[in-house]
């Protein structure tokens, strides 16, 4: 199975800061990558997928980058709505897998 | 607009055998792929497999063979996931979530179900 290792695995930022997930594929998965944020008590939303690709109706102030095989999730301005966990899934090749999550939080 | 609405949460005990449903609506059922989807505190989210609604085909994660069996019901537009031989590792939140035709993307998800497996 592929692993997705993804950091940190939780992080505290202030409103407008920049905030960075990212994601370490164990093998070459181009670009089928996934990012998702999960609010407590509801399923997870789909935030970029191919691995560059904003899912419709996510705020422009979220974006997926790649190098190589490190996957970046980058909100430009974090905003009061934005705290959540937020994991990556790879589609590549069977199993899925997802990173292990990163819990974010306003400081 | 394209809805999961998944079952209510069920206490089961151990050894016996549950089935979840996922009632699609917004969009052709056929023609999109259903996934299950494990979640728990310790091991996070974990994909358990996909069934193609269409054909009835499925895939399944090695881990879960055995344990999980997808279905649907194409009048329905219902898709099913069993467990059975339920002990207290399966107690969790199972979600459905689609793949848009021709991706593999996890694009709308169901709600959730809580599973809780006691005695």
């Amino acid at each position: 199975d592929i692993q997705m290792t993804q950091s940190p695995a939780s992080l505290s930022a202030s409103l407008e800061e920049i905030v960075t997930i990212t994601c370490q594929a164990s093998q070459d998965i181009g670009n089928w990558l996934a990012w998702y944020q999960q609010k407590p008590g509801k399923s997870p939303q789909l935030l970029i997928y191919g691995a560059t690709s904003l899912a419709d109706g996510v705020p422009s102030r979220f974006s997926g980058s790649r190098s190589g095989t490190q996957y970046s999730l980058k909100i430009s301005r974090l905003q009061v709505e934005d705290p959540g966990i937020y994991y990556c899934l790879q589609g590549y090749s069977a199993p899925l897998t997802f990173g292990s999550g990163t819990k974010l939080e306003i400081k | 607009q394209v809805q999961l609405q998944q079952s209510g949460a069920e206490l089961v005990k151990p050894g016996t055998s549950v089935k979840l449903s996922c009632k699609a609506s917004g969009y052709t059922f056929t023609s999109n792929h259903m996934n299950w989807i494990k979640q728990t505190t310790g091991q996070g989210l974990e994909w358990i497999g996909i069934i193609n609604p269409g054909s009835g085909g499925t895939s399944y994660n090695v881990k879960f063979k055995g344990k999980a069996t997808l279905t649907v019901d194409k009048s329905s537009s219902t898709a099913f996931m069993q467990l059975s031989s339920l002990t207290p590792e399966d107690s969790a939140v199972y979600y459905c979530a689609r793949s848009p035709r021709g991706d593999w993307r996890l694009d709308y998800w169901g709600q959730g179900v809580m599973v809780t497996v006691s005695s």
